[in-house]
């Protein structure tokens, strides 16, 4: 059965920094893509980047890159997803999700639970 | 404001057919697929429609999906209960490089 396990709830100050991870298993981690998606409270989801495991080429969207760093150890089957320094914004739901394709074109088929972080002074 | 574009809410009672619209433009939904996912009240998304209207097992076929020119539909037929829950639309977006795009989401309430 594949499986996206996610880091625990966070709760940060503005300022910290913070990874945040997501296990895969029950499948061959370096063959999908992960990527990681953004949803504030209230609000819909917002794609921010993805990473191919098995050479760790990443692609951020435009309007994250510069503000995360997506990283992933393939030896572990885990992907992260990290910060220098938190804002009160970055407060959200986290989602990693897996990439599959079919005839072409890719779809998240497989989800994580979520990490919330929290940013607040 | 998201990319594509999807009401905020729809209704039907029990039974009934609902349909949800995702509206694009050229660079996402006219010329790539789209997914759709059902976000059930705290919990993750899931996986509803895949490549315009293919089901991953496990989906019930209540759940259909179609594509014509920018735009995109989900259709639910047979309205239980338990389909109450918020449901996206998504698409590649060849500009900017490329990028994913959602739609803002649709509430869906079954009275």
């Amino acid at each position: 059965e594949v499986q996206l396990v996610q880091s625990g709830a966070e709760v940060k100050k503005p300022g910290e920094s913070l990874r945040i991870s997501c296990k895969g298993s029950g499948y061959n981690f370096i063959s999908k893509w992960i990527s990681w998606v953004r949803q504030k409270p209230g609000k819909g989801l917002e794609w921010m980047g993805r990473i191919d495991p098995s050479d760790s080429y990443i692609k951020y969207s435009p309007s994250f890159q510069g503000h995360v760093t997506i990283s992933a150890d393939k030896s572990i089957g885990a992907a992260y997803l990290q910060w220098s320094s938190l804002k009160a914004s970055d407060t959200a739901m986290y989602y990693c999700a897996r990439l599959d394709f079919w005839s072409g074109y890719y779809y998240f088929d497989y989800w994580g639970q979520g990490t919330l972080v929290t940013v607040s002074s | 404001q998201s990319v594509l574009t999807q009401p905020p809410s729809a209704s039907g009672t029990p039974g009934q057919r609902v349909t949800i619209s995702c509206s694009g433009s050229s660079s996402n939904i006219g010329s790539n697929t789209v997914n759709w996912y059902q976000q059930l009240p705290g919990t993750a998304p899931k996986l509803l429609i895949y490549y315009n209207y293919r089901r991953p097992s496990g989906v019930p076929d209540r759940f259909s999906g179609s594509k014509s020119g920018t735009s995109a539909s989900l259709a639910i037929s047979g309205l239980q209960s338990e389909d109450e829950a918020d449901y996206y639309c998504a698409a590649w977006d060849d500009s900017l490089n490329g990028r994913w795009v959602f739609g803002g989401g649709t509430k869906l309430t079954v009275l």
